[in-house]
């Protein structure tokens, strides 16, 4: 069975600050990918990074970055500088290698970043 | 253009009702989504259709009834409305992983509520 863990429910922060968010997942699977979403208040939800099992390379786009680490099942997304337009709800999720298995979503991490 | 459109974006309606949420994506994706988001921002997986087929159909209750009648839709039908039923439903699409895709599409999602 997939499960994808988001520990942080809400998060705080003030703006300009570094934040992280953190995601632990649990997977059988030898090839699987992980992936990102972020729903801002308007409601849409919106695909920000997809990273496969067979990549453990670090990413950055721009003030975002994303720290994937098998040996302990992890995908956190750090955001740097913080700005007020990053406030969001911020979805993890993970996939099998087909469509014909489902995708399995955190809880989501409530983002707050004050002016 | 609108990948994926969703009609209507919101629905008000008494228990007891039918009521259909219709869903268009023009991506040319194989696999489509149903999810329920509830009021703690929960996102749950109700159903996926991958080429007009059912591959997933979580516990859901057979009030709900998902229709494909193409690749390029898929629509919710809801047989007599409850309160709990209230909700934002989303629908997705994506390509299978294995063709370079996997991350999921969303429309602007349908907020129903029942009264």
């Amino acid at each position: 069975a997939q499960k994808v863990t988001q520990a942080q429910t809400e998060i705080s922060v003030v703006e300009k600050e570094d934040v992280t968010l953190d995601c632990v997942y649990e997977t059988r699977d030898t090839t699987y990918y992980l992936f990102w979403y972020k729903q801002p208040p308007s409601g849409e939800l919106v695909f920000l990074i997809r990273r496969n099992s067979f990549d453990e390379q670090n990413e950055i786009s721009g003030r975002y970055s994303w720290n994937f680490q098998k040996s302990t099942s992890s995908f956190n997304f750090t955001i740097t500088a913080s700005q007020v337009v990053d406030s969001a709800v911020y979805f993890c999720a993970l996939s099998r290698n087909t469509n014909a298995g489902k995708s399995t979503f955190g809880d989501g991490t409530t983002l707050t970043v004050k002016p | 253009d609108t990948a994926v459109s969703q009609t209507p974006k919101y629905l008000v309606t008494q228990m007891g009702n039918d009521k259909s949420i219709k869903c268009e994506q023009n991506l040319g994706h194989d696999t489509m989504y149903w999810y329920k988001q509830d009021s703690k921002k929960f996102l749950k997986i109700m159903f996926s259709y991958n080429n007009k087929e059912l591959i997933i159909n979580e516990t859901v209750p057979n009030r709900f009834s998902p229709k494909s009648p193409d690749k390029a839709h898929l629509n919710l039908h809801i047989n007599s409305l409850e309160l709990g039923d209230s909700a934002v439903y989303f629908c997705a699409s994506s390509q299978d992983p294995g063709q370079g895709g996997g991350e999921q599409f969303f429309g602007p999602g349908t907020r129903l509520t029942v009264l």
